[in-house]
C-alpha cells in the first residue's frame, strides 16, 4: 500500500483533458509545496514533467499542468495525445519522522 | 551534458548484501546544489524512494529501509553507491540512480536503470 493515493487508472481521448490525483495528508502533500509527478513509459526510465506543484522542467509541454488543494495534489493533461498513455507516479517531501519522499502508487493513462 | 549510468551485479541470493554504483558524467557529486538518489522499482509496480546523500556526505533514508541501506560516495571517482545488505526476494526491483534537485525530492535526471534479482 503507497502511501499516497492514486486512481489505478484514467482515460480520455485524443483532444480531451484528464486529471490525476494524488491524496496525502497534512505532514506531507498538504504541509510541503514539495510535489512532483512523473511520467513513465514501459520499460523507460520516469520523467519529471512537474515539480514543486506546478512548475514544469524545460521542455515539458504547457499541456501539462499542477495544482494543490489542502492534502490532494493533481495532475492535469490538456489536448491528451496517444503519447501521453503512460504511467504517472506523484511524490512528495515529508520530514516525519524524518526527511524523506513518498510516491503514490501510480496512475496508468490509457488514450483512447 | 548530465549522464548517470548504474552498475552492479543483476544477480543476488538471500542475505547476501546488494552493492550498485553510479557513474556521473556532466556534473559534479560534491555539488553543493544537488542531491544524489537511489530509487527502485519492483517488477510491476511502483517506485520506492531509497534514499539521497548531498555534498558527498550528508546522508537520507527511506525510514522503511534505513536499517539495511548506506549510500556514499566517491567524489574522486564522481560516483555514488548504494548497500543494501541481507536481501530477499523483496528487494528484487529495477533500481535507478537520480540527480535530485534539493526541493524535497525532485529527481530531474535519472539513470536507465538496472534489474537486480533476488533469488536462490
Amino acid at each position: 500500500q503507497s502511501a499516497l493515493t492514486q486512481p489505478a487508472s484514467v482515460s480520455g481521448s485524443p483532444g480531451q483533458s484528464i486529471t490525476i490525483s494524488c491524496t496525502g495528508t497534512s505532514s506531507d502533500v498538504g504541509a510541503y509545496n514539495y510535489v512532483c509527478w512523473y511520467q513513465q513509459h514501459p520499460g523507460k526510465a520516469p520523467k519529471l514533467v512537474i515539480y514543486d506543484v506546478s512548475n514544469r522542467p524545460s521542455g515539458i509541454s504547457t499541456r501539462f499542468s499542477g495544482s494543490k488543494s489542502g492534502n490532494t495534489a493533481s495532475l492535469t493533461i490538456s489536448g491528451l495525445q496517444a503519447e501521453d498513455e503512460a504511467d504517472y507516479y506523484c511524490s512528495s517531501h515529508t520530514r516525519i519522522p524524518t526527511p524523506h519522499v513518498l510516491f503514490g502508487g501510480g496512475t496508468k493513462l490509457t488514450v483512447l | 551534458q548530465l549522464q548517470l549510468q548504474e552498475s552492479g551485479p543483476g544477480l543476488l541470493k538471500p542475505s547476501e548484501t546488494l552493492s550498485l554504483t553510479c557513474a556521473v558524467s556532466g556534473d559534479s557529486v560534491s555539488s553543493r546544489t544537488y542531491y544524489w538518489g537511489w530509487l527502485r522499482q519492483p517488477p510491476g509496480k511502483g517506485l520506492e524512494w531509497i534514499g539521497s546523500i548531498y555534498s558527498g556526505v550528508t546522508t537520507y533514508y527511506n525510514p522503511s529501509l534505513k536499517s539495511r541501506v548506506t549510500i556514499s560516495a566517491d567524489t574522486s571517482k564522481n560516483q555514488f553507491s548504494l548497500k543494501l545488505t541481507s536481501v530477499t526476494a523483496a528487494d528484487t526491483a529495477v533500481y535507478y540512480c537520480t540527480r535530485d534537485k534539493g526541493t524535497g525530492g525532485t529527481n530531474d535526471h535519472w539513470g536507465q536503470g538496472t534489474l537486480v534479482t533476488v533469488s536462490s
